[in-house]
C-alpha cells in the first residue's frame, strides 16, 4: 500500500522556467512533509519541509504548497538549474520523532 | 559536511556471505536510527528502526533473523545481511535525527550499494 505517491516519474524542464512536482498521500495523520534530492549512490539530501498547519513554505528557489484537503503537496523549483537535475522524492511522516514514508520519486531533467 | 557516516559504500560479494554496514552519527548521539532499502528506480522503504540498548523495531514483511540489527552505542548502529543472495542486492541507507534538534529533518548516509553474486 503506498501511502505516498509520485505519480510522475519524469520531469524535463528547460533552464530558467518553473518545475513543479507533485506528491499525493493517504494518510491523513501525516502532519508533516519533506522533499529530499537524491542522486545516484548517494543518500537523500532534505530540501524543504512543510508542517500541515501551513499550507506554503517558501526558501530561495524552492517553494513547498500543501493542499490538505485534496492531500496533495507540490514542490515549485524556479528558476530551474541544470543542477537541480536529480531524483526528488516527497516524504511524510507523523509526528517528529517517527518514520519517514517516502514516494516513489520523479527524475528532474533540467535542459539547457 | 556530513553529519551521518555509512560504510562501506559499496560491497560486492558471493552468494552466502554475511555483509555488514555500519551507520554513525558524527557529532550527536542517536538513540534511534532507521534503516531504509531502495530496489532500483523505486522508493525508500523503511526496514526497521534500531534503538539503542534494545531490540530494534522491523517492518511488516522485513526478516528480522535475516536483517539483523545491532545498535551498542549512542553513535553506532550496524545492519547485518545474513547469507546475503542475490535477490538481497539493493542500496541500503541510514538515518539519525539529531535530539538536539528534534524538529529538523533527519540526516542521511551515503548509503551502501549492495551486490550479490
Amino acid at each position: 500500500d503506498q501511502q505516498v505517491k509520485q505519480n510522475s516519474p519524469s520531469l524535463s524542464v528547460q533552464e530558467g522556467r518553473i518545475s513543479i512536482l507533485n506528491c499525493d498521500y493517504t494518510n491523513s495523520m501525516f502532519d508533516y512533509f519533506l522533499w529530499y534530492k537524491k542522486y545516484p549512490a548517494e543518500g537523500p539530501t532534505f530540501l524543504i519541509s512543510i508542517s500541515s498547519i501551513k499550507d506554503k513554505n517558501e526558501d530561495g528557489r524552492f517553494t513547498v504548497f500543501l493542499n490538505k484537503s485534496a492531500k496533495h503537496l507540490s514542490l515549485h523549483i524556479v528558476p530551474s538549474q541544470p543542477g537541480d537535475s536529480a531524483v526528488y522524492f516527497c516524504a511524510a511522516e507523523t509526528g517528529t520523532a517517527s518514520k519517514l514514508t517516502f514516494g516513489t520519486g520523479t527524475r528532474l531533467q533540467v535542459t539547457l | 559536511g556530513a553529519v551521518v557516516s555509512q560504510h562501506p559504500s559499496r560491497v560486492i560479494c558471493k552468494s552466502g556471505t554475511s555483509v555488514k554496514i555500519e551507520c554513525r552519527s558524527l557529532d550527536f548521539q542517536a538513540t534511534t536510527m532507521f534503516w531504509y532499502r531502495q530496489f532500483p528506480k523505486q522508493s525508500l522503504m523503511l526496514m526497521a528502526t534500531s534503538n539503542e540498548g534494545s531490540k530494534a523495531t522491523y517492518e511488516q514483511g522485513v526478516e528480522k533473523d535475516k536483517f539483523l540489527i545491532n545498535h551498542a552505542s549512542l553513535t553506532l548502529s550496524t545492519l547485518t545481511v545474513t547469507s546475503a543472495h542475490p535477490e538481497d542486492s539493493s542500496f541500503y541507507i541510514c538515518s539519525a535525527r539529531d535530539p538536539r534538534t528534534p524538529n529538523q529533518p533527519q540526516h542521511f548516509g551515503d548509503g551502501t550499494r549492495l551486490s550479490i553474486l
